[in-house]
C-alpha cells in the first residue's frame, strides 16, 4: 500500500527566504506526481505535475522535483511571500490504470510566511 | 475558483436527515472524484467515476450514495449521518486518455453532522 510523507507538518519563515518542502512515497512504481495549495477551508489548487519520466518542472516562483527511484519529491519555493501561507500537498498517482487517476495524499506541510 | 464547482458549501445536518451535495465541472472532463478531508488526516478518495460508471468505491460506508447522471455533475446523496462523517467533502474531474490525467479539485462542502 503506497504512504505519502511530508515533512515538515508545519513550517514558519521570514517573507523572502527560500524554503523546501518535501515530500516521500513508499512505492516507487507511481505515474506521476502532483503538488497543490490548499487555502483554509477551501479547495485544492494544483500547483505542479511531475510526470514519472521528468526531473523537474516549474512554475515562477515554484520548482519541483522528482526522484522516482528514492522515492522523494521536493517543492522549492523562492523569494517566499505572505501570500504563500498555504497548506501544500503532495498526492503521487499509482501507475497502470487507465480509468481514472488514483491520487494518494501526504498530510501536508502548513508553511506560513511572516511579512 | 475552478472549472469545478460543489454545492452548498456548507451543511449543517442531524443524524436523521437526508441531504445532498452536488458536484458540477465545466471542463470537458470524463472522470469525477469524491474525496473526503478531515482534521489531522490526508485527503481520503471515497469514489471514482468514469463516464458515468463507478470505477470504485473505497470501502465507503453505504450511508453515504454517490449518483453520477453524466460526466459532467456528480452527487453525493447522505442519510444517517454520524457525528464523525463532519468533515470537508472535496469533489475533483480529470480527463481520462490525457496522459497527464491531472485532476481539477472544487471549493468543497464543508459537513458539520449535530
Amino acid at each position: 500500500k503506497q504512504e505519502v510523507t511530508q515533512i515538515p507538518a508545519a513550517l514558519s519563515v521570514p517573507e523572502g527566504e527560500n524554503l523546501v518542502l518535501n515530500c516521500s512515497f513508499t512505492d516507487s512504481a507511481i505515474y506521476n506526481l502532483q503538488w497543490f495549495r490548499q487555502d483554509p477551508g477551501k479547495g485544492l489548487t494544483s500547483l505542479l505535475l511531475i510526470q514519472s519520466s521528468q526531473r523537474e518542472q516549474t512554475s515562477g516562483r515554484l520548482n519541483a522535483s522528482l526522484d522516482k527511484s528514492s522515492g522523494r519529491s521536493t517543492l522549492y519555493i523562492a523569494a517566499s511571500q505572505p501570500g504563500d501561507s498555504a497548506t501544500y500537498l503532495c498526492a503521487v498517482r499509482r501507475g497502470g490504470e487507465t480509468s481514472g487517476s488514483r491520487l494518494t495524499f501526504g498530510e501536508g506541510t502548513q508553511l506560513t510566511v511572516n511579512p | 475558483e475552478t472549472g469545478v464547482t460543489q454545492t452548498p458549501r456548507h451543511l449543517v445536518m442531524g443524524m436523521t436527515n437526508k441531504k445532498s451535495l452536488k458536484c458540477e465541472q465545466h471542463l470537458g472532463h470524463n472522470a469525477m472524484y469524491w474525496y473526503k478531508q478531515s482534521a489531522k488526516k490526508p485527503l481520503e478518495l471515497m469514489f471514482v467515476y468514469n463516464f458515468k460508471e463507478q470505477t470504485e468505491n473505497n470501502s465507503v460506508p453505504s450511508r453515504f450514495s454517490p449518483e453520477c447522471p453524466n460526466s459532467s455533475h456528480l452527487f453525493l446523496h447522505l442519510h444517517t449521518l454520524q457525528p464523525e462523517d463532519s468533515a470537508l467533502y472535496l469533489c475533483a474531474s480529470s480527463r481520462v486518455g490525457n496522459s497527464y490525467n491531472e485532476q481539477f479539485f472544487g471549493p468543497g462542502t464543508r459537513l458539520t453532522v449535530l
